[in-house]
């Protein structure tokens, strides 16, 4: 089955540190590879997406992720963590089912916690 | 300022009762979509609409119906027949439909509580 996951329900980091935050995916075809995050009580914000080229790629805030085909991983990263990191992160994956049809597959979500 | 703005921000329902959640957008966006958010369960699809007068079952419409008269708007109404109602709704756009190869535009979401 298709799926993409977030092996860690949580991440700790010090401020000034770097920080990952993990994504793991199971596609069949090319994966489109999207990263959100969430802070409390709002609605998710676009970060970063690989559809093709380049397998890194920046995104908003400092945020950067690897797209690691062997591996299948999209982690997000960012070199130096700061406390206004601190919320809830998603990886989502889009797919393409029997029939053509296309589906966004999100992960459960990383709570980041960044400690000053 | 282009975005999504749900409303309202808090919502009671009492047994038996439907409620409505709004949705509008000035993006100019074709697609929207609302889904309901659990802790710990991530994002699931409710239903989704590609274009006016058109929208599509996701993967826990029971319970739910939409309706998409205006391409701006997308209100959701939960219906007496979802029998576990609580949760966090989110509602989002975008500008590539079903192809989602194009981020999603998110509102700030509506907390729907039982009395």
């Amino acid at each position: 089955a298709q799926s993409v996951a977030q092996p860690e329900d949580q991440v700790k980091v010090a401020e000034g540190n770097p920080l990952t935050v993990k994504c793991t995916y199971s596609v069949s075809g090319n994966p489109y590879l999207f990263w959100y995050v969430q802070y409390p009580n709002r609605g998710l914000q676009f970060l970063l997406k690989y559809i093709t080229g380049d397998n890194l790629v920046k995104g908003s805030y400092g945020f950067e992720a690897e797209f690691n085909k062997s591996q299948t991983s999209f982690h997000l990263k960012k070199p130096s963590a700061l406390v206004s990191d601190s919320a809830l992160y998603f990886c989502a994956v889009r797919v393409v089912n029997a029939g053509n049809n296309r589906k966004l597959i999100w992960g459960l979500g990383t709570s980041l916690a960044v400690n000053p | 300022d282009g975005g999504i703005t749900q409303s309202p921000k808090y919502l009671f329902r009492k047994e038996g009762q439907n409620v409505t959640l709004s949705c509008e957008q000035n993006l100019n966006h074709d697609a929207m979509y609302w889904y309901r958010q659990d802790p710990g369960q991530g994002l699931r699809l409710i239903y989704y609409s590609q274009i006016v007068n058109d929208f599509q079952k996701g993967d826990i419409a029971e319970g739910y119906s939409v309706s998409r008269e205006k391409k701006e708007s997308f209100p959701l109404t939960v219906t007496s027949a979802q029998k576990n109602p609580t949760a966090f709704y989110l509602c989002a756009s975008s500008s590539s439909g079903t192809g989602y190869n194009q981020p999603q535009h998110f509102g700030d979401g509506t907390r729907l509580s039982i009395l």
